[in-house]
Formats: structure tokens, C-alpha cells, sequence
């Protein structure tokens, strides 16, 4: 079975400071790689996706891709509190053409003023 | 562009009740995905559709949900009779073409609280 690995925090930093979250996936095969933005009560946002090993930079935004250690990551620089909420780090589905999204279970994510 | 739609917003039933949830995608998205989502995890795919067809169910508790998306737009998600382990966010999310790349957009949800 795929599965997609978040530590679940909570994760603390102070206002300003870089956030960095990480992710682990199981299924080898896997194409592409999303990040969503899920504030309390809200649904999933999306914020970023990669699908090349490497650094990809969206603003204050950096996913980083490492496919031989099925690792993905993401920094957030110059935190703001308005950043304060929960991860999901989202592996697309390798196989066929289902397309399929397997999420963690989510970083909390809390930005101190 | 407007987002994915979806009614109700809230929902509680008791147990063994039905309820079913609805859901319209973005114009022109063919596929269309329902979620569960349960507090503090991420959403599980529960069955996809690709116009009207389904694509994969292989998560869906077939004993007691139903979906379906007829005409290849609007879809419902139904649930009969429910559970106490039901409570959860319902999300609908619809995906296109971004960048080059399919993308998945979500709805706002529909959240089930089964007494």
C-alpha cells in the first residue's frame, strides 16, 4: 500500500523565521508531488507542486525534491502568522491513468507573532 | 473561473439515517473525486470519476455509500444507512490542466456529524 509520511507536529516558529517541513513517500514510481495549504475548518489549497529532483522556488515558497531518498520537502522563509496552518503533502499515483492523489496526514503548522 | 461547489455545508444526522452530499466541478473538468477527510488526517479517495465513469471505487464502502455523476457534470455522494464513523469533512475536488500538469482543486466540503 502507498503511503505518504508527515511528521504531525505541532511545528512552532517565530514570526520570520524559516518553516521547513518534510515528507517520505513509499511507492518508488511515483511522478509528481504537491503541497496543499489547509487552514482550520477550510478545504485543501494547493501552494505547490515539483516533479523534478531539485529546489523549486514560488515566492517565500520552496518545495525540494530528492527521488532517490523518496524525499520531498518544503520551506517557507520569512514566516508570517497568516501562515499558520496545516500541511498535507500530497504523491501522485504512478501507475496507469487513475491520476490519484495520496496524502499524509498533515503538519500543523504554527507561526509565533 | 468559479471554484468546485458544494451542498450542504453542514449536515447532522443520527446514526442509520441517510444523506447525501452534492457536488459540481469546475467547467470543463472531466474528472471528479470524492474524499473523506477525518479530523486530524489528510482527505482518502473514495471514488473517482472520469465523465461519467467511475475510474476507481476500490476505497469506497460499498455496503453503505453510493456515488454517481450521470451526466458527466454534477455528482452525489450518498451514504445509507450511516454510521457513527462517518463523521467527517466530505471534499469534492475537480482537476485540470495547470502549468502543463493535471492539478486537483477543491471544494469547500461538506462536514457529517453522525450522533
Amino acid at each position: 500500500q502507498k503511503e505518504v509520511e508527515q511528521n504531525s507536529g505541532p511545528l512552532s516558529v517565530p514570526e520570520g523565521a524559516i518553516a521547513s517541513l518534510n515528507c517520505t513517500y513509499s511507492d518508488r514510481g511515483s511522478q509528481s508531488f504537491f503541497w496543499y495549504r489547509q487552514y482550520s475548518g477550510k478545504s485543501p489549497e494547493l501552494i505547490m507542486f515539483i516533479y523534478s529532483n531539485g529546489d523549486k522556488e514560488d515566492g517565500r515558497f520552496t518545495a525540494q525534491l530528492n527521488k532517490a531518498s523518496q524525499y520531498v520537502s518544503l520551506l517557507i522563509r520569512d514566516s508570517q502568522p497568516s501562515d499558520s496552518a496545516t500541511y498535507l503533502c500530497a504523491v501522485k499515483d504512478s501507475s496507469g491513468s487513475a491520476r490519484q492523489l495520496t496524502f499524509g496526514s498533515g503538519t500543523q503548522l504554527t507561526v509565533l507573532p | 473561473e468559479a471554484g468546485v461547489a458544494q451542498s450542504p455545508r453542514y449536515k447532522i444526522i443520527e446514526k442509520r439515517q441517510s444523506v447525501a452530499f452534492w457536488c459540481n466541478p469546475i467547467s470543463g473538468h472531466a474528472t471528479l473525486y470524492w474524499y473523506q477527510q477525518i479530523l486530524g488526517q489528510g482527505p482518502k479517495l473514495l471514488i473517482q470519476f472520469q465523465n461519467n465513469g467511475v475510474v476507481d471505487d476500490s476505497q469506497l464502502p460499498k455496503d453503505r455509500f453510493s456515488a454517481e455523476r450521470l451526466k458527466g457534470v454534477d455528482s452525489t455522494l450518498k451514504i445509507q444507512p450511516a454510521k457513527l464513523e462517518d463523521s467527517a469533512v466530505y471534499l469534492c475536488a475537480s482537476s485540470g490542466t495547470s502549468g502543463g500538469r493535471e492539478t486537483q482543486y477543491f471544494g469547500p466540503g461538506t462536514r457529517l456529524l453522525v450522533l
